[in-house]
């Protein structure tokens, strides 16, 4: 069965940096892709982008609202994906979840306040 | 990007009705179209991959079908779990995007 755990959200500060984690359990993490999705409260769901396996090059895919400030990575050894966030801005306020497609995390929440 | 509409935003049914939700997208994406159910304050849970075929583990009273760039979700029968929220998402191009959402409430 698919697991996945993020951790690292919190309170930031507009224009501040948090970095999130994905941990993996219970499929073949490194042949799998994986995606971050975001939902700000009582809002629908905001892909974010991907990471592909090793066997696509670790390709990456981002939506044009965070290209540039947010950065995907993997750690194949750890079964560990990661969402870098820069320049973080009010709106990005939200659960993150990183997911396969087939299975999805819980969720952590980021809130960019002063 | 590719958008996707979901029709309709709301929808109040009974236990027992038979549902369908349309999801139309902007641009042909193939049979590149999830469909998820999410409740309140839980992960969205996978229900349809590749516009039809039924993830393992979810009841087949949940059917998807696609016809040109219209995408249906249908629930033959609903039961008291099924009200919840439902989106679609087009895996045929980035941004993978979904659809506004489809909330369908107890009438």
């Amino acid at each position: 069965e698919v697991q996945l755990v993020e951790s690292g959200g919190g309170l930031v500060q507009p224009g501040g940096s948090l970095k999130l984690s994905c941990a993996a359990s219970g499929f073949t993490f490194s042949g799998s892709a994986i995606h971050w999705v975001r939902q700000a409260s009582g809002k629908g769901l905001e892909w974010l982008g991907l990471i592909r396996s090793k066997g696509y090059n670790y390709a990456t895919g981002y939506v044009s609202s965070v290209k540039g400030r947010f950065t995907i990575s993997r750690d194949d050894s750890k079964k560990t994906a990661y969402l870098q966030m820069n320049s973080l801005k009010t709106e990005d306020t939200a659960v993150y979840y990183c997911t396969t497609t087939t299975g999805w995390g819980q969720g952590t929440l980021v809130t960019v306040s002063s | 990007d590719i958008q996707l509409t979901q029709s309709p935003s709301f929808l109040s049914a009974s236990v027992g009705d038979r549902v369908t939700i349309t999801c139309r997208a902007s641009q042909g994406i193939s049979s590149y179209l999830a469909w998820y159910q999410q409740k309140p304050g839980k992960a969205p849970k996978l229900l349809i991959y590749a516009a039809s075929t039924l993830q393992s583990g979810v009841p087949s009273r949940f059917s998807g079908s696609r016809s040109g760039t219209e995408f249906t979700l249908t629930i033959s029968s609903l039961q008291p779990e099924d009200f919840a929220t439902y989106y679609c998402q087009q895996l045929s191009n980035y941004p993978f995007t979904f659809g506004q959402g489809t909330r369908l409430e107890i009438k």
